[in-house]
């Protein structure tokens, strides 16, 4: 079972609209939770960070965490030309064997168009 | 203030040379990660340091590459001999110790012919 699941798109959106973009992961105690944007080309740059159940809004910009549900999703309002990209998830899981070893692990991206 | 460098952008080289890239972290973090990205793979992650020793060295593909952090503004990523599937873009990312988050440098696109 892969541990970050995301939709690869393309996901297209009307300029003005709401873009909702999810993410899924394996049943561990995941802790942290990111959401990155990648421009084609460019590295991946981090947007937001989400620790606890519940929405953390920043701009145009939305979190939402739902652990029971393994469930995280990012929603982007009065989506611009500009936001088109991919967008990644990273849950920070911890190790099967234990320990402190906790790594990011990252989905595939969803690639997000926003029609002018 | 600066954000994570790596160098050098593009790299082209035959298959057999040896390749090595380079990573200075952000000021101040005390880990570094080194990650590879395909389009078939997405973003894996090879290895990453804490405070310059290496925690976890799983992800790397084999022993053709090797890491070095020799100290906390430096890290060395190389591949010898490569060959053409190593192509792909590594990127060298950092975080503190707290919170998790990591910043990302700008990538090494490597192309072994």
């Amino acid at each position: 079972q892969k541990e970050v699941e995301q939709n690869s798109g393309p996901l297209s959106v009307p300029e003005g609209a709401i873009a909702s973009l999810n993410c899924t992961y394996s049943d561990r105690v995941s802790q942290s939770f990111f959401w990155y944007r990648q421009y084609s080309g460019k590295s991946p740059e981090l947007i937001m960070s989400i620790y606890s159940n519940g929405d953390k809004e920043d701009g145009r910009f939305t979190a939402q965490l739902n652990k029971a549900s393994q469930y995280v999703s990012l929603l982007i309002r009065d989506s611009q030309p500009s936001d088109s990209a991919t967008y990644l998830c990273a849950v920070r899981i911890p190790p099967i064997s234990g320990g402190s070893n906790y790594k990011l692990t990252f989905g595939k991206g969803t690639l997000l168009t926003v029609n002018p | 203030d600066a954000g994570v460098i790596q160098s050098p952008r593009h790299e082209v080289t035959e298959m057999g040379q040896e390749v090595t890239l380079r990573c200075k972290p952000i000021s101040g973090h005390d880990y570094l990660f080194w990650y590879r990205q395909t389009m078939m793979r997405g973003l894996e992650l090879l290895i990453y340091f804490n405070n310059n020793v290496p925690i976890d060295d799983s992800g790397m593909p084999e022993d053709r590459f090797s890491a070095k952090m020799p100290n906390a503004s430096f890290s060395t990523l190389k591949i010898q001999p490569s060959e053409p599937r190593d192509s792909a873009v590594y990127f060298c990312a950092s975080r503190a110790g707290s919170p998790y988050e990591q910043y990302f440098g700008p990538g090494t696109r490597l192309t072994v012919t």
